[in-house]
Order: structure tokens, then sequence, then C-alpha cells
């Protein structure tokens, strides 16, 4: 199966720029996503990036796509407590498209 | 629409009992996912259904867990008999496109 890679804990003061990195395996990912997973809930998601798409912008999220080296990024500008929480990298699955396989989530922590 | 609902939100059983979990994905979604997610292993998905038939389920852990879909709204995962071992959150997701998921606010399983 895929590897989806990330690192497991970010510390970021607010107002300062977080940037969650994230590696994967598979190349033929067509759309890779980002979900939020808050404190006893289960995940949302968040934003998403077709591959033929080197960035996309949304609001205070950037999403970078790497695909030569496999590599994600979610950048949360101006970074908020409420921001904390942890963020999962998702690619689909080769065998469907329809299952997603997740990294074991960046743990962000916000700090006043 | 009231988005995927499980139930129960926390379950605790002595070792050796059967336990049900159950899932009410979101209306006109025709799939629905069940992932386990604990800290060493991160989101695991073990079954996937597709217009209430089994897909995949090559990651369920053992004969232990068995998991229907008798109708569109409402899916069930049993393990029986339960193991401390099994103990971690179990997320019900539905979606009607590829990688974007809705997950239900999960059951915390504690088996002692």
């Amino acid at each position: 199966g895929e590897d989806v890679e990330q690192s497991l804990f970010l510390s970021v003061r607010e107002g300062d720029s977080s940037v969650i990195n994230c590696t994967y395996t598979d190349s033929s990912s067509t759309y890779l996503y980002w979900y939020k997973q808050e404190p006893g809930a289960g995940l949302q998601l968040l934003t998403y990036i077709f591959s033929n798409m080197d960035m996309k912008q949304d609001q205070r999220l950037t999403v970078l796509l790497n695909k030569k080296d496999k590599h994600l990024s979610l950048r949360i500008a101006d970074t908020q407590t409420g921001d904390s929480a942890i963020y999962f990298c998702a690619v689909p699955n080769s065998n469907s498209g329809y299952a997603l396989n997740f990294g074991k989530g960046t743990s962000l922590l916000v700090t006043p | 629409d009231a988005g995927v609902i499980q139930s129960p939100r926390h379950e605790v059983t002595e070792m050796g009992q059967e336990v049900t979990l159950r899932c009410k994905p979101i209306s006109g979604h025709d799939y629905l996912f069940w992932y386990r997610q604990t800290m060493m292993r991160g989101l695991e998905l073990l079954i996937y259904f597709n217009n209430n038939v089994p897909i995949d389920d090559s990651g369920m852990p053992e004969d232990r867990f068995s998991a229907k879909m008798p109708n569109a709204s409402f899916s069930t995962l049993k393990i029986q008999p339960s193991e401390p071992r099994d103990s971690a959150v179990y997320f019900c997701a539905s979606s009607g496109q590829p990688g974007v998921k809705f997950f239900g606010s999960g059951t915390q399983l504690s088996v002692l």
C-alpha cells in the first residue's frame, strides 16, 4: 500500500505561519487531501489539490504540491489558537480512488 | 442533514464480550467506510461498502471483526470476542464522491 509520511508535532506562536509537510509514495494520485481533526471529533475535509496543479490558495490556507518529489505541504497563514488540531495528509488508495490512505497526522499546537 | 451519526460515543466492555458499533451515513452517499484510529498505527481503513456491498475488507484485523450494511442508511461493525488490543476510536465515514469523506464523531472503545 501507499506510504504517507508526516512529522508528528509542530508548535508555532499565534500570528506566525505554520507549514505542515507530507510525503507519499504513490504517484498515480489524482487528488491529494488535507483533513483536520479537532479533539474528540471526526476528521473534517480542509482542502484538496488536483495533481496537475502545484499550488492552491484558499483564504489562509495554501497547498503546495511537488509531484517530482512527491511532497505536499499545507501552509496556514496568521495561525490562530483555534487552528490547534491534528492535520492529516491523505492520498487515494491505488486500488480504489474512493478509499484514502492517511498519514499519522501532525499535531499542531498554537501558543499565545 | 445531521451528518454521519455514530453510536455509542463511548463503549467500555470486558474482554471476551461482543461489541457492536453503529453508523448512519449521510443520506444519498453510496460509499461507507469504517476506520480505526490508534496512537501507534494512526488511521487504518478496515472495510468499505459501495451501495451496501462490501468492496474491500482487507483491513479487517481478523475473523473477530465483521461488518454489515443491511441497507443504505445503516451499518454495523461487530467485534466478537473483544480483546484489550481492540481499544481504539472507530470512525465511520460516508462519501458521494472520491476523497471527500464526511466523518462521524467516532466511538471510543475501551476493552478492559
